[in-house]
């Protein structure tokens, strides 16, 4: 099974708008990170929020926020206010910690967000 | 602060050539790591490591080798270079404590390889 999933290959949202980009996750665990990234066409891997399974509160970083949902495995970004610069691919990852100690990311396959004028 | 630098930005190989991805970050992270990014999708993890000295392998290793020497350097080693290789590879770093903030990774501007 898909341990990150994103279902939106694409989406368009214009200029001003919000937006919200979905991403669902898979672990037995009980303590994981979820984190979401940017990429822009240049290609460079943009860090942008984080949350912890524990956190009670929504994390919020200036226009991004994240709706967890934990019941439900869900993890969904919110961009308000979109600008064309948010133009990008938007990749949703999860930090399990593996009885190996390894702490590294399992990625999404990715949302292609395009704000139009 | 660079954060972490990638070197080189491109290169093409030819199939069974070998060559180093050289990666170095100055933020006195101790987990670093290795990914590769094919067309279209998501980073999938090659190799890690939790500190000088301690490296162990991600999800797909194959055709990989590394080392870490100091806290700074991370060096990701493809030996025989096949097409399958041919992807972007990026390198990142995090710092973990126990009970401490989030381990956020911080990526490098990537390497994209083309092996011909």
């Amino acid at each position: 099974a898909q341990k990150i999933t994103q279902t939106q290959p694409g989406m368009f949202v214009q200029e001003k708008e919000a937006v919200t980009l979905d991403c669902t996750y898979d672990t037995s665990d009980q303590s994981y990170g979820l984190f979401w990234y940017k990429q822009p066409s240049s290609g460079e891997m943009i860090f942008l929020i984080y949350q912890g399974s524990y956190d009670e509160q929504n994390a919020t970083e200036g226009r991004y926020s994240l709706n967890f949902q934990k019941a439900r495995k869900s993890a969904n970004l919110v961009i308000s206010a979109s600008q064309l610069g948010d133009s990008a691919m938007y990749f949703c990852a999860m930090r399990e910690v593996l009885l190996t100690g390894r702490r590294a990311l399992t990625f999404g396959s990715g949302t292609r967000l395009q704000v139009q004028p | 602060n660079a954060g972490v630098t990638q070197t080189p930005k491109f290169r093409i190989l030819k199939i069974g050539q070998s060559m180093t991805l050289q990666c170095t970050q100055d933020m006195n992270h101790n987990y670093m790591y290795w990914y590769r990014q094919d067309p279209g999708m998501g980073l999938k993890l090659i190799y890690y490591s939790v500190g000088a000295g301690i490296t162990d392998k991600g999800e797909v290793p194959n055709g990989y080798n590394v080392s870490r020497s100091t806290t700074e350097d991370f060096p990701l080693r493809l030996e025989l270079a096949a097409p399958s290789q041919t992807s972007v590879y990026f390198c990142a770093s995090s710092y973990f404590a126990s009970g401490g903030t989030p381990d956020t990774q911080y990526f490098g501007p990537g390497t994209r390889l083309t092996v011909l």
